[in-house]
């Protein structure tokens, strides 16, 4: 599967909306984003995924830029609740194929 | 009650000893996962299943065994604990039907080795 980076720490006011960055520059044209945020120690939550057009759910939206080579994962109204590791990860279509976790975006949301 | 429940949530034991962690989920997903955390790091994967009869080892298996005993539990074992061993560890599982191929994710074992 092809690599991630993201920054390592970004903050956020509560309130306003978290825009958290990922760079897949080698991603293969089956591959989708997978986001996922993990709370202090919990288990990591499942956010939003997408192929190469722009998603949005209950939760967060997520932008793909045309080459797919990046992708921004926008929480619109961040709360201090939001604070937490967002993974970004590259998973190939199909159930067989699992989920490589890297070290993710500490997002740490002030009042 | 949760979809992934692992047991027990914390663990202290010591060095040499054989421990278990059990996972039993009731999602009714035919695959299952265990991974393993330490501080400031992503998760690792030690091993996963795709269905009952079938084991596979992930990047970090050695000093690990798995037990499928059911499609809905999945254990890990610790043959002889080790200090480097002590780390935060998830169970997961995913669903082998069309769609979306999200995991969910249990609330962790935290596993101590002294």
């Amino acid at each position: 599967d092809a690599k991630t980076t993201q920054p390592t720490s970004m903050d956020c006011a509560e309130g306003r909306a978290a825009n958290l960055p990922c760079n897949h520059s080698t991603i293969s044209g089956n591959e989708y984003a997978y986001w996922y945020r993990q709370i202090h120690s919990q288990g990591p939550q499942y956010i939003i995924h997408g192929l190469k057009n722009n998603e949005t759910n209950e939760m967060a939206s997520l932008i793909i830029t045309e080459d797919r080579k990046s992708s921004t994962l926008i929480l619109p109204h961040a709360t201090l609740r939001d604070t937490a590791v967002y993974y970004c990860i590259l998973k190939k279509g199909g159930s067989n194929y699992k989920l490589t976790f890297g070290k993710g975006t500490l997002l740490t949301v002030n009042p | 009650d949760a979809d992934v429940t692992q047991t027990p949530r914390n663990r202290i034991t010591k060095t040499g000893k054989r421990i278990m962690l059990e996972c039993s989920q009731t999602k009714g997903h035919d695959r299952m996962y265990w991974y393993r955390q330490d501080p400031g790091l992503g998760l690792q994967l030690i091993y996963y299943s795709f269905d009952v009869k079938d084991i596979n080892k992930g990047e970090i298996s050695d000093g690990y065994s798995v037990s499928r005993q059911a499609q809905a539990k999945f254990s890990l074992s610790l043959e002889s604990a080790i200090p480097n061993q002590t780390a935060l560890y998830f169970c997961a599982t995913s669903d082998t039907g069309q769609g979306w191929y999200g995991y969910t994710f249990g609330s962790g074992t935290r596993l101590t080795v002294v």
